[in-house]
């Protein structure tokens, strides 16, 4: 069964730091681009962070870059979040999912987020 | 950059046909995605590249995409069936992935 299970979120105050882990299953993870996204309370869905499959592209949204990090250990299965100088924004349940997504020297091919994890809840709060 | 338009809200009678549309400029000439999320759950792709379903999810739901509006139709919509829907496609120029604000279906 092809399977992705995030965990790591937590309370933590603002300015704190916070690491993500997405344990992944059932499929060559190698293989595959990557994604966080996130969902704040009643809100919908923001797109957080891309890695492709050999780690060596990583595409961040501008409201994250350079506090956030996207990493993965193909040998694990594992992809990673971490996360620097969080703010009450970034609240949400973040959420990993599997990028069905293939690349040329010249062209890329998207398929959409075919899996995705339950999802792990980050909050920030004083 | 690309910007995805979704109505906010779309309500329907049992077993009729809900139309979902995302708008964007050109938006015809990129891959649309579109996905079902259920309260408390984790989205679920129900159509990718415009038209394709995956395995498991039922011919009711297809899924068009022509110059400015893409759109997908859940025919004879079931009580199962409300939940938010979203469209995402990637934006090649800037390297990110865009959502449309999301869709709230309700089944009357």
């Amino acid at each position: 069964e092809v399977q992705l299970v995030e965990s790591g979120g937590g309370l933590v105050q603002p300015g704190g730091s916070l690491r993500l882990s997405c344990a992944a299953s059932g499929f060559t993870f190698s293989s595959y681009w990557m994604s966080w996204v996130r969902q704040a309370p009643g809100k919908g869905l923001e797109w957080v962070a891309s890695i492709k499959k050999d780690g060596n592209e990583k595409y961040y949204v501008d409201s994250v870059r350079g506090r956030f990090t996207i990493s993965r250990e193909n040998a694990k299965n594992s992809l990673y979040l971490q996360m620097n100088s969080l703010s009450t924004e970034d609240s949400a349940v973040y959420y990993c999912a599997k990028n069905e997504r293939y690349c040329t020297s010249t062209t890329c091919y998207d398929y959409g987020l075919d899996v995705w994890g339950q999802g792990t809840t980050v909050t920030v709060s004083s | 950059s690309h910007v995805l338009t979704q109505t906010p809200s779309v309500s329907v009678a049992p077993g009729q046909t809900a139309r979902i549309t995302c708008g964007g400029s050109n938006i015809g000439s990129k891959s649309v995605h579109w996905y079902q999320q259920r309260p408390g759950q984790a989205p679920v792709l129900v159509v990718y590249d415009d038209t394709d379903r995956p395995s498991g999810i039922p011919e009711r739901f297809s899924g068009s995409n022509s110059e400015n509006t893409a759109t997908l139709t859940i025919s004879r919509v079931e009580a199962g069936d409300e939940a938010d829907y979203y469209c995402q496609m990637w934006d090649s120029t800037n390297h990110r992935v865009v959502f449309g604000g999301g869709t709230k279906l309700t089944v009357l």
